[in-house]
């Protein structure tokens, strides 16, 4: 079973500080995407890394995926109450069209 | 350019009732897969529906079905329902063909509560 075990499960942090969202599997994928999701909605797409140690910034956001494609981070830079919500990281199985999704790290950012 | 479109978006339900939730793709998509998501969790796949038919599905039980119409919507049908299926029902669509890096597009989905 390919599984996405995403860490910390939980973060609550005071706006302006940084923080990092791990995703880690055992299993390679050939690319893996970044989801937000809030309350009452569905999630949506901030990014998809392809390439082993991409690194791609959308704002204060940086992911990078892991050399063997196995992992992946999210940074946020100066945090802001805007960015509360969940964070889910996604990948397509190897072999099939299944999509999977990460445990999921709910962030709170305080004002 | 409308994106993809669930409905209801609320829905109250008792156990052993049957429930149907109805979902339209984004524009120009042709794949839609369904997912349920329990409270402070992420997603899981229920199943995915491509040229009517099912293509691949997660590991639920038969009481979950579906059907895909000519115009790509989709349906989700859950019976015999449980207080265990009280959920977040995303849908979402893609293209067909190259989906390993095809980032799917989810609606706001539908909130089933049973009582």
């Amino acid at each position: 079973t390919q599984l996405l075990e995403q860490s910390p499960q939980f973060l609550s942090i005071q706006e302006g500080e940084n923080l990092t969202v791990y995703c880690n599997s055992s299993s390679v994928f050939s690319s893996l995407q970044w989801y937000r999701q809030e309350p009452g909605e569905g999630p949506v797409l901030l990014v998809t890394v392809v390439t082993g140690g991409e690194v791609k910034k959308l704002k204060r956001l940086t992911f990078q995926f892991g050399d063997a494609r196995k992992d992946s981070s999210l940074h946020i830079t100066a945090a802001q109450p805007g960015d509360t919500g969940l964070y889910l990281c996604a990948a397509f199985t190897s072999g099939t069209y299944k999509y999977i999704f990460g445990t999921g790290t709910r962030l709170k950012v305080l004002a | 350019d409308a994106g993809v479109t669930q409905s209801p978006t609320h829905l109250i339900k008792t156990r052993g009732q049957q429930v149907t939730l109805r979902c339209s793709p984004k524009s120009g998509h042709d794949t839609v897969s369904w997912y349920q998501q329990a409270l402070g969790q992420g997603p899981q796949f229920i199943f995915q529906y491509y040229e009517e038919e099912e293509r691949q599905r997660g590991n639920f039980p038969d009481r979950f079905s579906g059907h895909q119409f000519p115009n790509y919507s989709s349906e989700l049908n859950v019976n015999a329902l449980l207080l265990g299926d009280s959920a977040l029902y995303l849908c979402a669509s893609t293209q067909w063909g190259d989906s390993s890096n095809q980032p799917q597009h989810f609606g706001d989905g539908t909130r089933l509560s049973i009582l």
